[in-house]
């Protein structure tokens, strides 16, 4: 199975753009590509996904690199209630499954 | 709302007693999954099911059971709780499996004694 990496903890100053990295080397071409955060005592809460391009909502912005062996979760300006844990996930078409990271804690500076 | 439910919120219980964590959806998704959280571990699939009646493994389905008889639950059953099942655990729904966004329950935190 396809896994993911990413750094422990990242920090960011309020107000500006945060981008928080994800390798997925192994990755399959079917497999798609979800980020999640989870708050202190709450379940993990949606923020984007993809397959293969870019794909921007209100909350973020995923980059999908070419080979789509890594790709950038983009805060674009970050604010106090973005600091949470933030899950980069796989889904495998063919076995259903989902991978997830370890993920990285943001911390927001004030 | 469109939401998942789970139940109950937190629960304490004796090594090999029997229990049930319940989980139900109200979006008519066709999939839905287990995962437990453990410190340095992360989240962890344990069964999904992509249907009613359609169920599989996850990565860690060891002393775990489940069923979908209804599309909208998906009970998780411990038949012999031990003290490495003390975790929380969380359900998902999706409509579409990975091609569409999960939605996560509050989790129940259980402690098997």
């Amino acid at each position: 199975d396809a896994k993911t990496t990413q750094p422990n903890s990242m920090e960011s100053n309020e107000e500006e753009p945060v981008h928080l990295p994800c390798n997925h080397s192994t990755i399959s071409g079917t497999d798609y590509i979800h980020w999640y955060r989870q708050l202190p005592s709450q379940g993990p809460e949606y923020v984007i996904h993809g397959l293969t391009s870019n794909v921007n909502n209100r909350m973020a912005s995923l980059a999908i690199a070419e080979d789509r062996k890594s790709s950038t979760l983009i805060l674009h300006r970050a604010t106090l209630r973005d600091a949470a844990v933030y899950y980069c996930i796989l889904f495998s078409s063919g076995t259903y499954k989902y991978i997830f990271g370890t993920g990285t804690r943001l911390k927001v500076l004030a | 709302e469109a939401q998942v439910t789970q139940n109950p919120r937190y629960l304490i219980t004796v090594t090999g007693k029997k229990l049930t964590v319940t989980c139900s959806q109200n979006m008519n998704h066709e999939y839905m999954s287990w995962y437990r959280q453990d410190p340095g571990l992360g989240l962890r699939q344990i069964y999904y099911s992509m249907n009613v009646e359609v169920t599989d493994k996850g990565d860690v389905p060891e002393g775990y059971k489940v069923s979908r008889k209804e599309k909208r639950n998906f009970p998780l059953i411990l038949e012999s709780p031990s003290p490495n099942q003390t975790s929380l655990y969380f359900c998902a729904s999706s409509s579409a499996g990975g091609r569409e966004k999960l939605f996560f329950g509050s989790g129940t935190q259980l402690s098997v004694l």
